[in-house]
This record gives C-alpha cells, structure tokens and sequence, in this order.
C-alpha cells in the first residue's frame, strides 16, 4: 500500500516570492509520483509526473519539483509566484505495477497555497 | 480534443434515495478512474473500469459501484444515500501507452440531505 503526506496544509506567501510544497510518501514498492492542482469548482490538472529517468523535473506554469528517493520525497517548486497560482495542490503516488495499480492514484490531504499582492 | 465530461454537475438526494453519474472519457481513452472527494477524507479512490471490466476497487461499500460501456462512457451508482456520502465526485480517464496521466473532469457535487 501507499501512503502520501503533505506537510504544510496552508502555504501563504506573497506575489513573486519563491515558494516550496513538501511531500513525503511511504510504498512497499517502487512507485510513479505526481503534482496536480485544484482550482475553486474544478477538477484537477496535473503540473508534473515523476516516471523515470532524471530527478528533477519541470512541469507546466514555471513548477518543478526534485525526486529524492533515499528521503522519499517530492517536493514542488516555483521561484516566483503569481496571484493566479493561488489554489490547492495535491501531490499523488501510483504503484509501478501490479494490480492494485491500475487506474489508482493514492493522493495526499493537498496544500492550498495563497499567493498575496 | 474535448476533455473529460461528467452530468449532472450539480445533485441534491434525500437520504435513502439513489443516485447515477455519468462520466465521458476523452476519446480514445479506455481507462475511467472514479474518486470521491471530501474535506474530512480528501481523495480516495473509488474504483477503475477499462474495456468494460473492473481492474481495481477501492475501500468502499458494497453500495458504491459502476460500470463502463462499450463506447467507454462510465458511470456510477450509489444506493441507500447516506448523508456522508455527500462529496465530490470527480471521474479521470488515461489514454492507452503508458503515459499514466490522468485526465479529470470537474465533477458532480452530490449534496444528501
């Protein structure tokens, strides 16, 4: 089984200021990791995917975030955000195979991220 | 292409009553995936349909089920409403070759009173 957590469930910082999402995951076995965003009324779209290959990965808007498998982390970043980057963010895990894997997304509790002028 | 649809996006039930929703996937796709979202639980998955088939399923009650027909339309029912099934219900499709992105509609906002 998977698990996901997001350490900060608030994250307010001010427009153009650089800004940090953690996210730590616990899987029995090797898993895909993923960042997507929330905004009011909406479902969600994904800014990055961690598959294989390089650590560091960039994403759509200006996001990136960094693989770290010996913290088992994947923590997303910008440095500069802007108003409309406020929304919730929703860092997500699924197992690499398998068949509990299949079509299934283990996500955590999201950070909502409010960007100030 | 056009994206993932879902009807009704809005529903009231009472308690007791049933409830279908309907997802789209984007053409071609032929995995649906079915989430509930709540503020106290968050995202957990539902289940997952591709060629008509249940792969996986999630922790949920036996009321919670769903079915995918030949076009790869999906949807879902839930029985005996309760009030805490009242969430959103937010439907994903994959496309076929491993890119593993799931593409999600907006949701259907199921409100039980």
């Amino acid at each position: 089984a998977q698990s996901v957590t997001q350490l900060d469930s608030q994250v307010p910082v001010f427009e153009e200021a650089p800004v940090e999402l953690r996210c730590n995951y616990s899987s029995s076995v090797s898993v895909y990791l993923f960042w997507y965003v929330q905004y009011p009324n909406q479902g969600l779209q994904l800014l990055l995917k961690y598959l294989s290959g390089s650590t560091l990965v960039k994403g759509i808007n200006g996001f990136e975030a960094e693989f770290n498998k010996s913290q088992t982390s994947f923590h997303l970043r910008k440095p500069s955000v802007h108003i409309s980057d406020t929304a919730e963010y929703f860092c997500a895990v699924s197992a690499r195979a398998g068949g509990t894997s299949y079509g299934k997304l283990t996500f955590g509790q999201g950070t909502i991220l409010t960007v100030h002028p | 292409k056009a994206g993932v649809t879902q009807t009704p996006r809005y529903l009231i039930k009472t308690r007791g009553q049933q409830v279908t929703l309907s997802c789209s996937p984007i053409s071609g796709h032929r995995s649906v995936s079915w989430y509930q979202q709540t503020p106290g639980q968050g995202l957990q998955f539902l289940f997952e349909y591709f060629s008509e088939t249940q792969r996986n399923k999630g922790n949920f009650p036996g009321r919670f089920s769903g079915r995918q027909f030949s076009n790869s339309r999906s949807e879902m029912n839930v029985s005996t409403l309760e009030l805490g099934d009242s969430a959103l219900y937010l439907c994903a499709s994959t496309p076929s070759g491993g890119s593993l992105e799931q593409f999600f509609g907006p949701g259907t906002r199921l409100t039980v009173l």
